[in-house]
């Protein structure tokens, strides 16, 4: 099973908008929803952001959006932060023996 | 939530076996709440998932690695291990113990990591 394909840097100014892609197969990310999308800063622990394709956990800022269109997944970060600049990882379920696939990850810089 | 920490060495030779535990606090590694999980990160790179274990003991291996990676529970202790055998440089990454939902809602608990090097 392949890793997830993301951009490998994205950058924004402070106040826009960005969004990162996750592109899969129609054998996870086009089947299931169950993406999810990870924040880590270096040295750091990932943190879980996203889940459910849109979903966000109890204390995620609103700034942080997901979506799906077939076998692509989305992150959206609207109203750019300095503490945004990290890198971002998407997710999928895969299912069969595999279960779980991660993207390469994509660095976001906040100019 | 509960709070995981991984232990173990640091440095394991070519060849040999891996070994990390990951101790849970706040919460039974009995509970049904969660799938105990492992994923690996090597330096610079995304993440990789590498198995899970259930409550009931049943566990699942990602195919690259299913040959040499067993998981395991420690009920005694409140943790989960893992074990890597025949271990190469292709090995050397940052080891996280993390927590999913049987719903699959995402890894939403994490270990701080630990970073084991493959070198003789």
């Amino acid at each position: 099973q392949s890793a997830l394909t993301q951009p490998a840097s994205v950058s924004g100014s402070l106040g826009q908008s960005i969004t990162i892609s996750c592109t899969g197969t129609s054998s996870d990310v086009g089947t299931y929803n169950l993406v999810s999308w990870y924040q880590q800063h270096p040295g750091k622990a990932p943190k879980l952001i996203i889940f459910e394709g849109t979903k966000r956990p109890s204390g995620v800022p609103n700034r942080f959006s997901g979506s799906k269109s077939g076998n692509t997944a989305s992150l959206t970060i609207s109203g750019l932060q300095a503490e945004d600049e990290a890198s971002y990882h998407c997710c999928s379920y895969v299912g069969g023996s595999t279960f779980w696939v991660f993207g390469g990850g994509t660095t976001l810089s906040v100019l | 939530q509960v709070q995981l920490q991984e232990s173990g060495p640091g440095l394991v030779k070519p060849s040999q076996t891996l070994s990390l535990n990951c101790s849970v606090s706040g919460g039974s590694i009995s509970s049904d709440t969660y799938y105990w999980s492992w994923i690996r990160q090597p330096a610079g790179k995304g993440l990789e998932w590498v198995g899970r274990i259930y409550t009931s003991g049943s566990t699942n291996y990602n195919p690259s690695l299913k040959s040499r990676v067993t998981i395991s529970v420690d009920t005694s202790n409140n943790r989960f291990s893992l074990t890597l055998s025949s271990v190469t440089a292709a090995d050397t990454a940052v080891y996280y113990c993390a927590t999913i939902s049987p719903r699959g809602d995402g890894y939403n608990n994490w270990g701080q990591g630990t970073l084991v090097t493959v070198s003789s």
